[in-house]
């Protein structure tokens, strides 16, 4: 199976704060990359789908990057509503697999 | 609007069974692939099975391979996970998703506990 690790697990932001995670394959994935967002109590939701493609409706602050086996979600200033937990996952693979999800809190 | 929605949770000892509804509307069901990911309590989201449009083909993830069943019923627009030999470790919300390669549409999630 395909191992998704994202790092850091959990890091502490301000409002305005540019941030970035960071999510590694154990193989090359090509593009074949998803990222998500949950809120406590909630469905996931999809925000950036094929590494870098930008799901309807999210704003421009989200962004994605990378292929192979390196991608990353960058937050280019942080608002109160993404205080939330991130997750990568892989579809390279019919048998899918998420990271381990890195949480966002306030600093 | 597309709309997911669980049924079938519920509290079942080590050992036992349960099947997980989940109904689709506002979109064609049959030809999108649905998917099942659960997530344990204060745990990370965890994939476990994918079924075509078609039904025809079926993935699990090894944890639940042998002991759930992924199917659907396109004329009546649900999806279903049959649950058996449940463990202590399969307690989890249970989400119904659209997608064949991400989600596009996930369920409010159904809560599955396995205790004695």
């Amino acid at each position: 199976d395909i191992q998704m690790t994202q790092s850091p697990s959990s890091l502490s932001a301000s409002v305005g704060d540019r941030v970035t995670i960071s999510c590694r394959a154990s193989q090359s994935i090509s593009s074949n990359l998803n990222w998500y967002q949950q809120k406590p109590g909630k469905a996931p939701k999809l925000l950036i789908y094929s590494a870098s493609r930008l799901q309807s409706g999210v704003p421009s602050r989200f962004s994605g990057s990378g292929s192979g086996t390196d991608f990353s979600l960058t937050i280019s200033s942080l608002q109160p509503e993404d205080f939330a937990t991130y997750y990568c996952q892989q579809s390279y693979s019919t048998l899918w697999t998420f990271g381990q999800g890195t949480k966002v809190e306030i600093k | 609007e597309v709309q997911l929605l669980e049924s079938g949770g519920n509290l079942v000892q080590p050992g036992g069974s349960l099947r997980l509804s989940c109904a689709v509307s506002g979109l064609t069901f049959s030809i999108y692939a649905m998917t099942w990911v659960r997530q344990a309590p204060g745990k990370g989201l965890e994939w476990i099975s994918t079924i075509s449009g078609s039904g025809g083909n079926t993935y699990y993830a090894d944890s639940v391979k042998g002991r759930f069943t992924i199917s659907r019923d396109n004329s009546k627009n649900t999806l279903y996970l049959q649950m058996k030999s449940l463990r202590v470790e399969d307690t989890a919300v249970y989400y119904c998703a659209e997608g064949s390669s991400w989600v596009d549409y996930w369920g409010q999630g159904t809560l599955v506990t396995v205790s004695s």
